[in-house]
């Protein structure tokens, strides 16, 4: 069964702490995202990795950096973490290689919901 | 960019009643789109996905439509049970190597017994 773990399912954390969000996936997948999910909002792209140590920016990366050292661990930083941060962050796993039949479904992990306070 | 509205953002229905959920893309170069269930605590699962050589595609009780020339993609869920409670999410992408989902905002579909 495939996986992709987050690290925690609820996080309560002071403003301005540093805070990180870790991801790992066992597909061995080449792209890995960063999603935040809000009421009424969707599922907003914050940052993306096609490879080991490469990152590109997505619709809202301000205040987040991210790190992939390895295949398969991603992890979400908050720099120093405000209120307006507070939200629920899903990480997401796919495949690059296309197969005869193009599939590049996205796995998600089960959510980390952040509180900052 | 690639930008998917999708609506209704809550539906309400009895059980047995079918569910319909719309969707619209901007990007013509897109050619996957997959849609997504997310039960409540969980992370989105895909339940069913088209590619845009193909109009119309069916698994048991759920089908999706998809109108390239209208730039639009919809759901069909008939029979409709309580367990099909949930928020779904479309999204569209180009479907390439460098795969990067944009998702509607999301419609919670409620299933009354």
């Amino acid at each position: 069964d495939v996986k992709v773990t987050q690290s925690s399912r609820y996080l309560v954390k002071r403003t301005g702490e540093k805070v990180f969000l870790e991801c790992v996936q066992d597909m061995d997948h080449e792209n890995m995202f960063w999603y935040r999910q809000d009421p009424g909002l969707g599922l907003r792209l914050i940052y993306f990795s096609y490879d080991v140590k490469m990152k590109e920016k997505g619709d809202i990366p301000e205040g987040y950096s991210v790190s992939r050292e390895k295949k398969e661990r991603f992890s979400l930083i908050l720099e120093s973490a405000s209120t307006n941060q507070t939200s629920m962050y899903l990480c997401a796993s796919s495949s690059s290689w296309r197969g005869p039949i193009g599939s590049t479904e996205a796995f998600f992990g089960q959510g980390t919901r952040l509180t900052v306070v | 960019g690639e930008n998917v509205e999708q609506h209704p953002s809550t539906l309400s229905v009895q059980e047995g009643d079918s569910a319909v959920i719309k969707c619209t893309y901007s990007d013509s170069a897109s050619n996957y789109f997959p849609w997504y269930k997310q039960e409540l605590g969980k992370g989105p699962q895909l339940i069913i996905d088209i590619r845009s050589n193909v109009g119309e595609k069916k698994d048991q009780r759920i089908a999706v439509t998809l109108n390239k020339t209208a730039k639009h993609f919809s759901l069909h869920i008939t029979e409709t049970q309580p367990e099909d409670s949930a928020v779904y999410f479309c999204a569209a992408s180009e479907g390439g190597g460098s795969y990067i989902p944009t998702f509607g905002r999301g419609t919670s579909l409620i299933v009354h017994p």
